[in-house]
């Protein structure tokens, strides 16, 4: 089994909706939560970080289950620009330093 | 403001030869990686280093070395291509913080033939 597991999509939204993606973990030791944005043929880059209590940015809001060992990430009102691969991460504190990536789910916002 | 910096951002490879992508970082982050994306697989952590003078493997390190002579520089080098290590390579930096956000290179597509 994989360490973080993504459904790879696609997902093919029209512009304005809203779309959720999940991702799970399977190290209950796993402290630190990520989403990443990844365009086409670029760098990864932050998104936004995942704190228990839940979190959001502006459109963009993102879930930690601990329990059920997973994490998600809400858009609303999804926008043109928001097409692009979205890359779960998932950090062991406690004196390791590693990052895990899943497999990245692909998102396309259709006009 | 330069951040992470790699090079070359292509390079064609034979079967056999050696060769060294270049990873420089001005932020004086503690922590870099070095990361293999192929498709399907997600990025592959292929070494680490949490400070000059420390690596470590990560997940996939046959077949690559690196050191940390210096803070700002993380070298990776290729001992002997195979067509396997195809693939595009990301650097990575950040402080050892908790929380703390992962900076990345533009990337280099590798290719070898």
């Amino acid at each position: 089994r994989k360490e973080v597991e993504q459904d790879p999509g696609p997902f093919n939204v029209p512009e304005g909706a809203t779309v959720a993606f999940n991702c799970t973990y399977s190290n209950s030791a796993s402290q630190s939560f990520f989403w990443y944005r990844q365009d086409c043929r670029k760098e990864p880059k932050l998104l936004m970080s995942v704190y228990s209590s839940g979190n959001e940015d502006g459109r963009f809001t993102a879930q930690l289950n601990r329990a059920s060992q997973y994490i998600s990430l809400l858009i609303r009102d999804s926008k043109l620009s928001d097409s692009a691969t979205y890359l779960c991460v998932v950090r062991r504190d406690f004196g390791n330093e590693k990052l895990t990536f899943g497999t990245g789910t692909r998102l396309t916002i259709i006009p | 403001n330069a951040g992470v910096t790699q090079t070359p951002k292509f390079q064609v490879l034979k079967t056999g030869q050696s060769m060294t992508l270049q990873c420089a970082q001005d932020m004086n982050h503690e922590y870099m990686s070095w990361y293999r994306q192929d498709p399907g697989m997600g990025l592959r952590l292929i070494h680490y280093s949490v400070g000059a003078g420390i690596t470590d493997q990560g997940e996939v390190p046959n077949g690559y070395n690196v050191s940390r002579s210096t803070t700002e520089d993380f070298p990776l080098r290729l001992l002997s291509a195979a067509p396997s290590q195809t693939s595009v390579y990301f650097c990575a930096s950040r402080p050892t913080q908790r929380n703390t956000e992962a900076f990345f290179g533009q990337g280099t597509r590798l290719t070898v033939v």
